[in-house]
């Protein structure tokens, strides 16, 4: 009975494959968001979605690729994969748009060799 | 451009003592701030909130002080307990105006008995 949960917990995977992680959040939210925290640690935002709806769309290459099939749920697609992109990625949700509570999913750890 | 910046990345308390964690922000349309807390391969979780209408917000061990004048926010952590031992960021959002939460890097607590 996870909150949000996230598959795979671990990703590892050479340049250029395309690779996706899923998201699923059992809470009834809205708003559901993909954030990457990178090697030096800073939490960042990198795409919100309300109740399907694309509301943030940070500066992220265009090869990582967003997709809600509907509100339970939050894929992150990324294609070409790059060594930068190695991070940990967490799919978080919240009932109130941007500024509330959100609850975090346990993260997904992508290494790109 | 850190608009959330906790200075101190690690921290040590004894056990039983008080843990005051620091949080500096520099983004005046802020006006929700949040504090998360983060064990090792688990995601956030919510600790205590607090909005600039208040300058202080308590929930049990925890009370979270606002300076807005300072732009300046801690957490107070009393008594310290083992379980704290983990890494807490500062989080902060402008309602009603922008959809994002805005986190710092970071401050590791480490609880010594």
């Amino acid at each position: 009975d996870t909150a949000v949960s996230q598959t795979p917990k671990y990703l590892v995977t050479q340049m250029g494959n395309d690779k996706s992680i899923k998201c699923e959040q059992n809470l009834g939210h809205d708003t559901m968001y993909w954030y990457k925290q990178d090697s030096k640690k800073f939490l960042k935002i990198m795409f919100s979605y309300n109740n399907k709806e694309l509301i943030i769309n940070e500066t992220v290459p265009n090869r990582f690729s967003p997709k809600s099939p509907d509100k339970a749920h939050l894929n992150l697609h990324i294609n070409s994969l790059e060594l930068g992109d190695s991070a940990v990625y967490f799919c978080a949700s919240g009932q109130d748009r941007g500024f509330g509570e959100q609850y975090f999913g346990p993260g997904t750890r992508l290494t790109v060799t | 451009d850190q608009q959330v910046k906790q200075n101190s990345p690690s921290l040590s308390v004894q056990e039983g003592r008080i843990s005051i964690l620091n949080c500096d922000y520099t983004n005046s349309m802020f006006d929700y701030f949040l504090w998360y807390k983060k064990y090792p391969a688990e995601g956030p979780t919510f600790l205590i909130s607090i909005s600039s209408i208040k300058d202080k917000n308590e929930d049990g061990r925890f009370t979270v002080f606002l300076n807005k004048s300072a732009k300046h926010l801690s957490l107070h952590i009393v008594p310290s307990q083992p379980g704290d031992s983990a890494v807490y960021f500062c989080a902060a959002s402008a309602m009603n105006r922008d959809d994002k939460i805005i986190f710092g890097k970071g401050t590791r607590l480490h609880i010594l008995p």
